[in-house]
């Protein structure tokens, strides 16, 4: 089946640093990417969508300017915490979806810490 | 709004034991309802799924029936084994909104016991 590879698994960060996940389709070109986070015992939530060579389009109340993602290629979505805050650490995860399928591929998930 | 809402871990059971994560949902119209799995170290994946009432999804023993009466998707499994520990997510996805937003649950760790 279709590989998500989503780097690091982990990362440790101080405040005020910023943070860059890779999210990468690994044999097959995925149109849309789909950025999620989820907090301790809560639900997986959608923060932005991705499409590749556009804008991504963020959920309501997530910030655009503190999480930058870019989609420059079929393969890769990045998403770049920036200035990250200790109430950032969170689990990040990530999605890929061809284009015309409803299915989805996901990363392994990033767990960020910031100090 | 469109919600799902699991039971919440970690469960924890024998080999051989009969398993039940319970999942209600709430949503307008009729949504698609999944749950995904994902083993340690892993990307998540679909586990099964159920696009209408008393639709039945299964697959690796796991069965889930589709319960509009009741809005619950619960996951069963007559047997498990050691390797099913994972964390298990129920999740719907709306057609009257984008096919893109996935609603999920907060998820349900399971481990079993030799």
């Amino acid at each position: 089946g279709a590989v998500v590879s989503q780097h690091p698994s982990w990362v440790i960060c101080k405040s005020g640093t910023s943070v860059k996940i890779e999210c990468r389709s690994l044999d097959f070109q995925a149109t849309t990417m789909f950025w999620y986070r989820q907090f301790p015992k809560q639900s997986l939530m959608l923060m932005a969508t991705s499409n590749e060579g556009s804008k991504a389009t963020y959920e309501q109340g997530v910030e655009k300017d503190k999480f930058l993602i870019n989609h420059a290629s079929l393969t890769l979505s990045t998403l770049t915490v920036t200035s990250a805050h200790p109430e950032d650490s969170s689990f990040y995860i990530c999605s890929a979806r061809v284009a015309g399928a409803e299915k989805l591929f996901f990363g392994s998930g990033t767990q960020l810490s910031v100090l | 709004g469109n919600s799902v809402t699991q039971m919440e871990g970690p469960v924890t059971l024998s080999e051989e034991a009969f398993l039940t994560i319970n999942c209600t949902y709430t949503a307008t119209g009729y949504p698609s309802l999944f749950w995904y799995v994902q083993y340690p170290g892993e990307g998540l994946q679909l586990l099964l799924k159920a696009t209408k009432a008393d639709d039945k999804g299964s697959n690796k023993g796991f069965e889930a029936t589709y319960r509009k009466e009741t809005t619950s998707f619960h996951l069963e499994k007559g047997s498990v084994q050691v390797s099913d520990s994972a964390v298990y997510f129920c999740a719907l996805s709306n057609p009257y909104s984008s096919a893109s937003k996935i609603i999920f649950g907060s998820g349900t760790r399971l481990s079993i016991r030799p």
